[in-house]
Formats: C-alpha cells, structure tokens, sequence
C-alpha cells in the first residue's frame, strides 16, 4: 500500500523566501506530525495534528514556520523568509490514532538555504 | 522534559556478527513506549521495533531484540547475524502520552564484510 508521501524531495531556496513543504498522510491516519532533522542529528517534533486540529505547535521554531491540515489529510508546513539556520531534512509522519499507534514516516524534504 | 541519549555515534560490525546499540532515557513517567529506528541513507525513518513500558518481557522481532531495564532507564537493541543491509543510522525514541517522540542523536552501523 502507499506510505507517507512528501514533496518536493529537495528544496533549494534563497535566504529570505518563503517555501512550502507538502505532506500526503497514509489514508485514513488520523495524527499527523512534523520534525526537522539537522544535518548529523535526531529529529527535533516540530507539531502535531489529529484530524485538521493543530493539538501542539510548541516545537515550531519560531513564528516563521506555520503548519496546517485543512481538511484533515494532507498537509502544508510554510516557512517564511527563510533563514539559513532553516536548512534542514523535514519528516512528515503519520499514524492510524492516538495512543501508541506508531509513526509511519515519509523520506522528507531536504531543504537548502543559501 | 524527556531527553534520550545515545552514547555512541559510530559502530562497526563484521556481517554474520551481532552488534549492542546503546540508549538511555529520563523520565518521570511510568507509562511510555520506546522504540528503535533505522534510518538508510533514503531518509526514510523504518521502525524496527517497539518496547511498552509496562511490559516486562523485552521484545523480538526476528533478528533484532531489546534488552529494557526500565530501573535503569536502559533500552538497548541487538542485531543478531548482521547483514549488509543493516547499515544504516539508528534512532532510539521515547513516546509517552501518545504524542510525540523524542530522538536521540543517533548511531551509525556500519557493517564489514
């Protein structure tokens, strides 16, 4: 079946604009999370949505970064005048609900800024 | 807050050997998870197995199994009969309350033929 799908693979920005990130959960994966991974590190959570609900936001870096689900399916995490501390790999993960249900990731987005 | 550390940035293995990843957790929770993953070089994170706190019995999963000493806030994984296809970078990660998790920095395994 089809895992967790995200684009665009690679993202290549200047300093200063504005990029999105998309995120296509498994189908019918109620939560959905991000986390950045800087380069020879774990991933860091960043936010987490059940359904279209943003419940935690508290890992998003700063005001910049803005995530949202509208429709409870795929979503979009939007950096705004990007910085070069920005650049990072990007995971997107789902799972089926709450609890313990584990993550299913997706290959990320390695996003440069220059 | 939760943290996770993983003592050992590389590792080395001959194939057909078996290898120990370390991980150590804080924590003041009694219900949690822990799981490792395995990282190739796609960036895809592969779950490769799971521990419930409560569960006293440590988990198998083919080739791969835990040692969790939950008094000692330890859960180390061990691959039995490495294979070339183990390589790769290992996270060990904590989840209580069914949210998110939190990663170590990681092992790299690399594995000799």
């Amino acid at each position: 079946g089809a895992g967790v799908s995200q684009s665009p693979r690679y993202k290549v920005a200047k300093r200063g604009q504005d990029v999105a990130l998309r995120c296509d959960p498994i189908s019918g994966h109620v939560s959905l999370f991000w986390y950045q991974q800087a380069l020879g590190q774990g991933p860091e959570f960043l936010t987490y949505f059940q359904n279209e609900a943003q419940l935690d936001k508290s890992g998003l870096p700063s005001d910049r970064f803005f995530a949202e689900r509208p429709e409870g399916s795929v979503s979009t995490l939007k950096i705004q005048r990007t910085q070069q501390e920005d650049s990072a790999v990007y995971l997107c993960a789902s799972s089926l609900g709450g609890g313990y249900q584990p993550q299913h990731f997706g290959d990320g987005t390695r996003l440069s800024i220059l | 807050a939760q943290t996770v550390t993983q003592s050992q940035p590389e590792m080395s293995v001959q194939e057909a050997e078996t290898v120990t990843l370390s991980c150590t957790y804080d924590t003041s929770e009694s219900d949690y998870y822990l799981f490792w993953y395995k990282q190739p070089p796609s960036r895809q994170m592969i779950l490769v197995i799971r521990q419930e706190a409560y569960k006293q019995q440590n988990a198998t999963e083919n080739r791969f199994s835990v040692n969790f000493q939950k008094a000692a806030k330890s859960f180390s994984l061990k691959i039995s009969d490495s294979q070339l296809g183990d390589a790769a970078m290992y996270f060990c990660a904590y989840n209580n309350a069914g949210n998110m998790l939190t990663f170590g920095g990681g092992t790299r395994l690399m594995v000799k033929p």
